[in-house]
């Protein structure tokens, strides 16, 4: 199994300039989380998906963020348009029960 | 407002070094609490504790919880430089799938 695949590993972009960020989580997981880490507020969660449909968008930000998720094996975490706040590491994860979470190796992002 | 709170933020230790990282929580409902390493990409697991006093090992690394003080520690014995990382504590809360993190205990093992 090749895990969470996260895409791009690293991305610097200009303010102002829209973000996309993808993942393909792990066949046969039914739940899909993103996350965003920073140092002065840790890992803290955006949105997460169960078969597909949002169930809990709190975390997002702004309306600047939107998450989508068409099918089981894909997902996308856009932001637009993008701020230098925006800066930090974006995690995906899966999971197909509680404590089974497996996390991609994230992107990190600079806005400039 | 739910919350996990990890002591220390950081910590320098020898190698041979035991240590005990602390992570406690305010929760609406618990689940379950959980123990990561995050080390250069994204965090490993590495222990879920459902119930009160009972320890879980593996090799070196041991974890215990106290749902009575809320809360939980993480031991490792004779440190590695391998086992420099961030540990991450979490904490599953039923209802939803989602996880509360701490900000993370940052453990160097110096040689």
């Amino acid at each position: 199994d090749a895990g969470v695949i996260q895409s791009p590993r690293h991305e610097v972009t200009e303010m102002g300039q829209e973000v996309t960020l993808r993942c393909k989580p792990i066949s046969g997981h039914n739940s899909l989380f993103w996350y965003r880490q920073t140092m002065m507020r840790g890992l803290e969660l955006l949105i997460y998906f169960n078969n597909n449909v949002p169930i809990d968008d709190s975390g997002m930000p702004e309306d600047r963020f939107s998450a989508k998720m068409p099918n089981a094996s894909f997902s996308t975490l856009k932001i637009q348009p993008s701020e230098p706040r925006d800066s930090a590491v974006y995690f995906c994860a899966s999971s197909w029960d509680r404590g089974s979470y497996t996390f991609g190796s994230g992107t990190r992002l600079t806005v400039v | 407002e739910d919350k996990v709170v990890q002591s220390p933020l950081s910590l320098v230790v020898h190698e041979g070094d035991t240590v005990t990282l602390n992570c406690s929580y305010e929760v609406t409902n618990f689940r379950s609490l959980l123990w990561y390493k995050q080390e250069k990409k994204a965090p490993t697991f590495l222990f879920m504790l459902t119930s009160s006093g009972i320890e879980k090992k593996s090799g070196r690394l041991s974890s215990i919880l106290d749902k009575k003080e809320l809360s939980s520690i993480l031991n490792i014995t004779a440190t590695q430089t391998g086992d420099s990382a961030i540990y991450l504590c979490a904490v599953d809360q039923g209802g939803s799938e989602k996880l509360v993190f701490g900000k993370g205990t940052k453990l160097t093992v110096n040689p």
